[in-house]
């Protein structure tokens, strides 16, 4: 089993719309937490990282529940650029992250 | 703002080479980690370096090793490549004062034939 599971998707979303998405993770001992995106062939470029308080970045949002060790992301008014395979990524003590396999996101016109 | 620094990007070799990829962290950053994402997979974590020693190990095979230079740059050298090896390598760093946040470079795409 991986330590960190995700929905693979695709989801598949027209322009304007909120999409949102989950990840659980196994280790009850992880440090830190973020969501990278990466586009197709490229590296994953961090997006934020995130608290147990949640957190915003623009049309962004990310919560952490680490009593059911699990993490969202929820993108509102979707824009084409948002198109991508977003990671969810957990990091131990000791700064090793674990990524998920990655949640496609496609958003039409 | 400086980013971290691959080379080269892409290297074609033959089994049973070897090859060498370079890393340069982002300038004042003092950790380097490499991962190997193999094509349709997630980034495994292979080794990092703290300060030019070496400081957590993953799945890296023995015919791989790695160093970290006294500039901080890192090289993973392979050895004996076999197809399996074909794969994106990446490199990421992070800085002593947000050491749990890492920035990746572009890959080194390694393609054995």
């Amino acid at each position: 089993r991986k330590e960190v599971e995700q929905d693979p998707g695709p989801f598949n979303v027209p322009e304007g719309a909120t999409v949102a998405f989950n990840c659980t993770y196994s280790n009850s001992a992880s440090q830190s937490f973020f969501w990278y995106r990466q586009d197709c062939r490229k590296e994953p470029k961090l997006l934020m990282s995130v608290y147990s308080s949640g957190n915003e970045d623009g049309r962004f949002t990310a919560q952490l529940n680490r009593a059911s060790q699990y993490i969202s992301l929820l993108i509102r008014d979707s824009k084409l650029s948002d198109s991508a395979t977003y990671l969810c990524v957990v990091g131990s003590n000791d700064y090793k992250l674990s990524f998920g396999a990655g949640t496609t996101v496609t958003v039409r016109a | 703002a400086a980013g971290v620094i691959q080379s080269p990007r892409h290297l074609i070799k033959e089994k049973r080479e070897t090859a060498t990829l370079k890393c340069y962290p982002i300038p004042r950053h003092d950790t380097v980690y490499w991962y190997q994402q193999g094509p349709g997979q997630d980034p495994q974590f292979l080794i990092s370096f703290y300060e030019k020693m070496q400081s957590d190990k993953g799945s890296i095979p023995d015919r791989f090793s790695a160093q970290q230079f006294s500039d901080y740059h890192s090289e993973l050298n392979m050895s004996s490549l076999e197809l399996g090896d074909s794969a994106l390598y990446f490199c990421a760093s992070s800085s002593p004062s947000r050491a749990d946040t890492q920035y990746f470079g572009p890959g080194t795409r390694l393609t054995v034939l």
